[in-house]
């Protein structure tokens, strides 16, 4: 099945800093990738996704970014500010029919330092 | 506006008893899921439904089970709690066309003495 690997586990940023996560993937079915961010104490919600068809996608201060050939996605916060501090999660979707499957990374503890 | 919440949000419970945790959801998603967090774990999937009647088991199913009676409910159930069944559970939902969108519950923490 498929497998996600992120990195780093704690990332420490001061304010103003940009904020860069990684993840791996390995099955090269896998075509949707979401990333999620949860708040201390909330649940997790979508941020911004990217489907395999692009390689890179931003929304103001966030952007994505895919490289299918290496099977690696990466999450860009520019400009971080406090309260981009939470835990970030990527996903991958991997498609078989009626029977796909998300599959989450581990999570970054991301801690944006004022 | 659509929604997904669970129920209880907290709860505390003995070893050996039976528990069950509600999720509810109003946006008629056909998928549904429950997912545990622990730390150092990230978010770990026990069961999943993508419809009435369909149930399937995750990475994490042993000690749980579901049944999806409707569209809006999944229930979760711990058959005879443990302590290692402490955490705090997720539940989500997505539609069948945007599969990969799940939109998450408030969560329900769980402890087991």
């Amino acid at each position: 099945g498929e497998n996600v690997e992120q990195h780093p586990s704690t990332l420490s940023v001061q304010e103003g800093d940009s904020a860069v996560i990684k993840c791996t993937y390995s099955d090269s079915a896998s075509n949707y990738f979401p990333w999620y961010k949860q708040e201390l104490g909330k649940r997790p919600q979508l941020i911004i996704d990217i489907r395999s068809n692009v390689g890179e996608k931003k929304d103001q201060r966030i952007a994505v970014t895919l490289n299918k050939t290496a099977k690696h996605f990466s999450l860009h916060i520019t400009e971080t500010q406090p309260e981009d501090s939470a835990v970030y999660f990527c996903a991958a979707l991997t498609p078989g029919g009626s029977n796909y499957k998300l599959t989450f990374g581990k999570g970054t503890l991301l801690t944006v330092n004022p | 506006d659509a929604e997904i919440t669970q129920s209880p949000r907290h709860k505390i419970t003995e070893t050996g008893r039976q528990v069950t945790l509600a999720c509810h959801q109003t946006w008629n998603h056909n998928n549904m899921f429950w997912y545990r967090q622990d730390l150092g774990h990230g978010l770990r999937l026990i069961h999943y439904s993508y419809g009435v009647q369909d149930t399937n088991k995750g990475e994490v199913s042993d000690g749980y089970s579901v049944s999806r009676s409707n569209t809006e409910d999944l229930p979760l159930t711990l058959e005879s709690a443990a302590s290692s069944q402490t955490s705090v559970y997720f539940c989500a939902s997505s539609s069948r066309a945007t599969r990969g969108t799940q939109y998450f519950g408030p969560g329900t923490r769980l402890l087991v003495l």
